[in-house]
């Protein structure tokens, strides 16, 4: 079954420093999105991205955040200049995304990449 | 402010059925309802989708009444691995035109599966 994948699995940074997450989703998808999830919190949406433009983004994806989608692969998530609070888990999903919005279509995540802020 | 009301917490045992419902007040007429399942740092996995009346897979029932404002996702006879997290996502009337909160999860419900 065709997977939703990230790297790196865990990355650790300096205050201040830029991080950029990776993540390939599945080939036939249209619709990408991501996620965060603090430890022991829910999870939260960033932003999702519909035809090499961002769709939608909340009030968490400030100026700090962009995503990129390179190439016909990769989707990825630049912080620029983070902050101990973005320590969390970072998920990537994708959906198919012929209903609308995309929301009644299943978003498929990956395993998250963890990022440590210190 | 939250789109979607579960219970917080569930206790079961091994070989019974377990029934969760969530409540979704502002359900938007075009929307479907999708629960997912999460396990300890993984991604959420979709175990189900449905808009009305009731709907199986080989995993588990929704049960949607007519009216839409709450569905129950049903687990047949549980094991011990079915201890996950189980959110419940659905659409919002107020933003049928578009916006962020329509793709927000809830706290979810925490289901323990015990032996």
């Amino acid at each position: 079954e065709p997977e939703v994948t990230q790297t790196p699995s865990h990355q650790v940074t300096q205050m201040g420093q830029e991080v950029i997450l990776r993540c390939v989703p599945i080939s036939n998808h249209l619709y990408f999105y991501w996620y965060r999830q603090i430890l022991g919190q829910k999870v939260e949406f960033l932003v999702s991205f519909y035809n090499n433009e961002i769709s939608e983004k909340s009030e968490i994806f400030d100026d700090q955040f962009s995503v990129e989608r390179p190439d016909g692969s990769n989707f990825t998530l630049k912080i620029r200049s983070t902050k101990l609070e973005d320590s969390a888990m970072y998920f990537c999903a994708s959906s198919v995304g012929d209903r609308g919005r995309g929301l009644n279509s299943p978003l498929h995540f990956g395993n998250g990449t963890r990022l440590t802020v210190t | 402010l939250a789109k979607t009301t579960q219970p917080i917490s569930m206790d079961s045992y091994e070989g019974q059925e377990v029934n969760i419902t969530c409540s979704h007040n502002n359900i938007a007429t075009n929307d479907y309802i999708t629960w997912y399942q999460q396990f300890p740092s993984q991604g959420p996995r979709f175990i189900i989708q449905g808009y009305k009346t009731k709907v199986t897979n080989e995993v588990a029932s929704l049960f949607i009444p007519a009216d839409r404002k709450s569905s129950t996702l049903s687990l047949p006879r549980v094991s011990l691995s079915d201890t996950a997290v189980y959110y419940c996502l659905v659409g919002d009337k107020r933003y049928s035109g578009g916006g962020a909160d329509g793709l927000t999860f809830g706290k979810g419900t925490h289901l323990i599966i015990q032996p």
